[in-house]
């Protein structure tokens, strides 16, 4: 079926920086999400994203909808603590009966 | 608005029993799915529906089946537990009108197959 190559799957950064991280997929999509994943809990929803080009921000959280429609970006600015977390992309690819497809996701830990 | 809830939050069964996830949404939204989380894997979509009615296979359907009789629920079955199945699920809703496909999740159900 249809894949998304997240990256990086682990991220280790000092409190203040900047984080990025990506989606890729081989095929066209029409709709980009962005959800965050806390110990326990299931998946929230940061952003979502539904023209090529797009960009959208939420707080200190930008995301992108890349023009060839294959990718997308995810950028946090000035981390903190309560960004510890699991990101996940997900997509809803052009041929794809309404089912979304989700990267493996990116593991941000903050060291203090 | 109480979201998606699910129940029970924790489970353990044994090798070919079988049991009922449940899953709830009070936010009158058509689309509802459900999704098994593995270590170091993203959601896998098992089943989803459209709308009251009407379901339809997703990714990994094999050894769950679904019903979706009122708009509220979407209850998953596990017709024979296996070991394989041990994982997190999660259910879904989503408005699914006008393009808008935003995914609200709930807090997930952790099942061990022993």
């Amino acid at each position: 079926g249809q894949q998304l190559n997240q990256s990086p799957q682990s991220m280790f950064i000092q409190e203040g920086e900047d984080v990025s991280m990506n989606c890729t997929s081989s095929s066209i999509f029409n709709t980009w999400l962005w959800y965050k994943q806390d110990p326990g809990e299931g998946p929230v929803l940061l952003i979502a994203l539904y023209k090529a080009g797009e960009l959208t921000s939420n707080g200190r959280l930008t995301a992108q909808f890349g023009i060839t429609r294959k990718d997308s970006f995810l950028n946090i600015s000035a981390s903190i603590p309560s960004d510890v977390g699991i990101y996940f992309c997900a997509g809803l690819p052009i041929q794809g009966a309404q089912k979304l497809v989700f990267g493996q996701g990116t593991r941000l830990t903050i060291n203090p | 608005n109480a979201g998606v809830t699910q129940t029970p939050k924790f489970q353990v069964l044994k090798t070919g029993q079988s049991m009922t996830l449940q899953c709830a949404q009070d936010m009158n939204h058509e689309y509802m799915s459900w999704y098994r989380q593995d270590p170091g894997m993203g959601l896998r979509l098992i089943h989803y529906s459209v709308g009251a009615g009407i379901t339809d296979q997703g990714e990994v359907p094999n050894g769950y089946n679904v019903s979706r009789s009122t708009t509220e629920d979407f209850p998953l079955r596990l017709l024979s537990a296996a070991p394989s199945q041990t994982s997190v699920y999660f259910c879904a809703s989503s408005p699914d009108g006008g393009g808008r496909y935003e995914q609200y999740f709930g807090p997930g159900t952790r099942l061990t197959v022993t």
